[in-house]
């Protein structure tokens, strides 16, 4: 267990406001990473993060910005919350080996 | 766009039956991880193989890792209603440091 708390847990937001999702670790880990899990898709990169405001895409980054200001926080930010960005969505920390380990997830809803 | 194909999708077995979940990709992987999700929760690391034809065990479960690192299996002898869940292979490309995750097997073991 990494220490990765996602806030907040559940979210319904309506189309066209924006959003931010907020992850924090307690391990220092290097490396945070945001993914977004939909039936049939299984998990997809959203953006990443190889250190303090060292970001990059993934591969479903279109409609998301990243912000990471400190070792411990990753923010995810909807910059206008559309129906297909409704997921969930987990954080992930990795010390840059081969495991990553994950948050408990944040179910959103765009209505 | 590397892809990780996992089979079967669904799988609904009695408690005591053995199963297997195969991992198949066109793309060589410099390590496999299987992860397994339990509903509401985020993904938990069960074993990560690194050489090919590497062969781990949990427990109940056998993990392999294809000679050429293209492809992987997970097979649980004796399954127990407890290994309920989602099975996620991933499949790190080491110079990026991203995984890449399977579409997902989900099992369901009933007494």
């Amino acid at each position: 267990d990494a220490g990765i708390t996602q806030s907040p847990r559940h979210k319904v937001t309506e189309t066209g406001t924006p959003v931010t999702l907020r992850c924090h670790q307690t391990e220092n880990h290097r490396y945070m990473y945001w993914y977004r899990q939909d039936p049939g898709h299984g998990l997809r990169l959203i953006h990443y993060s190889y250190g303090v405001k060292d970001t990059d895409k993934g591969e479903v980054s279109d409609g998301y910005s990243v912000s990471r200001s400190k070792t411990e926080d990753f923010l995810l930010t909807l910059e206008s919350a559309t129906s297909s960005q409704t997921s969930v969505y987990f954080c992930a920390t990795g010390t840059g080996t081969y495991e990553q380990y994950f948050g408990p997830g944040t179910r959103l809803t765009v209505t | 766009t590397q892809l990780l194909e996992q089979s079967p999708q669904f799988l609904s077995i009695q408690e005591g039956e053995n199963l297997t979940v195969y991992c198949n990709s066109s793309s060589v992987f410099s390590s496999l991880q299987w992860y397994r999700q339990e509903p509401g929760e985020g993904p938990v690391l069960l074993v990560t193989v690194v050489t090919g034809g590497e062969v781990k065990k949990l427990k109940r479960l056998t993990f392999q890792f294809g000679d050429a690192r293209k492809d992987s299996s997970l097979h649980i002898t004796a399954a127990q209603p407890g290994d309920t869940g989602l099975y996620l292979c991933a499949g790190l490309n080491t110079g990026f440091q991203k995984l890449v995750f399977g579409t997902g097997t989900r099992l369901l073991v009933s007494p």
